[in-house]
């Protein structure tokens, strides 16, 4: 049972902007640990997508943005594309727990 | 660029025991610590274990201690899990990754790891 829970799935039509939440606790995104996103293609490999909260990997478009407040973080998509579906998740560690923990992950459906 | 290829995967019995290998290219291994993931089928991301650059500190996910063992040869530029007294709940694929602070930057394609009798 992950420390670390997210909406089982979102959708949007292209174009718009769809945000997924990662709602962690005081042992882990409420401490001050950063949230780190993961992005999972259908049939792939997850890719680092956000890390730091904000930060994007160099060739991550700008269209991913990352933000933190409290103890949760966010993902937001903005200009949302048909190769945006996949599997998102949030990842952070959890001092409770002394281990890092995923998200339960959001599944993205570009309608 | 990195590279990361794992291998070893395949089916073995319940109890029985199996060794994955991940072998680094395109970077200093011994510069950065690494980690496995594992997902199950159908499943979400699981953190397995983590090694840091010299091997001198390891951690493990509480499903996992005491059975798996983390290790590395930063001369063979490789990253290893020796894992024993498998359970069916082991099943998945495994994934090497490169690790910065608390994140892993970089992964491998995985490889299957099937319990079953």
């Amino acid at each position: 049972q992950s420390v670390l829970t997210q909406p089982p799935s979102v959708s949007g039509a292209p174009g718009q902007r769809v945000t997924i939440s990662c709602t962690g606790s005081s042992s882990n995104i409420g401490a001050g640990y950063d949230a780190h996103w993961y992005q999972q293609l259908p049939g792939t490999a997850p890719k680092l997508l956000i890390y730091g909260n904000i930060n994007r990997p160099s060739g991550v478009p700008d269209r991913f943005s990352g933000s933190k407040s409290g103890t949760s973080a966010s993902l937001a998509i903005t200009g949302l594309q048909a190769e945006d579906e996949a599997d998102y998740y949030c990842q952070s560690y959890d001092s409770r727990l002394s281990a890092y923990v995923f998200g339960t992950g959001t599944q993205v459906t570009v309608l | 660029q990195v590279h990361l290829v794992e291998s070893g995967g395949t089916l073995v019995k319940p109890g029985g025991s199996l060794r994955l290998s991940c072998a680094a290219s395109g970077f200093t291994f011994s510069d950065y610590h690494m980690t496995w993931i594992r997902q199950a089928p159908g499943k979400g991301l699981e953190w397995v274990s983590y090694i840091t650059t010299s091997g001198s500190t390891t951690h493990y996910a509480d499903s996992v201690k005491g059975r798996f063992t983390i290790s590395r040869d930063n001369a063979r530029n490789s990253l290893y899990l020796q894992m024993n007294s498998l359970r069916a709940e082991d099943t998945a694929v495994y994934y090497c990754a490169r690790t910065g602070e608390a994140v892993a930057n970089y992964w491998g394609q995985g490889t299957l790891v099937t319990v079953s009798s």
